[in-house]
């Protein structure tokens, strides 16, 4: 089965870099998702790693590690509207669905 | 515009009743999905479907059903045997085709369901 774990509040300051972390425990490995969600509302995609280093998007970069069942997500010049929820997801069953994780709140403070 | 589109987005009753939630998607996907998600946690799986009249339990079924008799339509009944319906409900759909199998899921915006 799958187990993921994420810390489940976080704080930074506005301008700041947050390394927001995810572990996860799978029986096959197909890649990891990670989604923002402000409160309220549905979650967006931001990343999807399969491969082991480092993917930047502009403020937001996210890193995996298959051999340590570790991935981060790393937001830059840290900006008010970053304060939501970020959840990392695994596919299960040949990606026919998701195993989400908690997710960490984030909150960013002037 | 393509998306999913939920409705409504808050919805009361009272206990004891049948509610069936909307999710409809215009984004031509063949998986359709429904989520719960409860205060300050993550998503929870509750039925998903890969292709029309077909679907799947996910890991907490108990006390629901779905449908799927067309590609673009998945409805939700939260039945009187489902224990603690309160919650945030979220619909989505994923492209089963394509570049990568492991295409990300769209979510709809949701439906706040509370039972008085």
């Amino acid at each position: 089965g799958q187990n993921i774990d994420q810390p489940t509040e976080m704080t930074a300051t506005e301008g700041a870099i947050v390394q927001i972390n995810c572990t996860y425990q799978t029986s096959g490995f197909n890649g990891l998702f990670w989604y923002q969600q402000h409160a309220g509302e549905a979650p967006t995609f931001l990343s999807y790693n399969v491969l082991d280093g480092l993917e930047e998007k502009g403020r937001f970069s996210s890193f995996l590690s298959r051999s340590k069942g570790y991935s981060y997500l790393l937001l830059k010049e840290l900006q008010m509207k970053d304060s939501a929820s970020y959840l990392c997801a695994v596919p299960n069953n040949y990606g026919q669905n998701f195993v989400f994780g908690p997710g960490t709140r984030l909150s960013v403070l002037p | 515009d393509g998306g999913i589109t939920q409705s409504p987005k808050y919805l009361f009753r009272k206990e004891g009743q049948n509610v069936t939630l909307s999710c409809e998607q215009n984004l031509n996907h063949d998986a359709m999905y429904w989520y719960r998600q409860d205060p300050g946690q993550g998503l929870r799986l509750i039925y998903y479907s890969q292709i029309v009249n077909d679907f799947q339990k996910g890991d907490i079924a108990e006390g629901y059903s779905v449908s799927r008799e067309k590609k673009e339509s998945f409805p939700l009944t939260v039945t009187s045997a489902q224990k603690n319906p309160t919650a945030f409900y979220l619909c989505a759909s994923k492209r089963t085709s394509g570049r990568s199998p492991y295409n990300e899921q769209f979510f709809g915006p949701g439906t706040r369901l509370t039972v008085l």
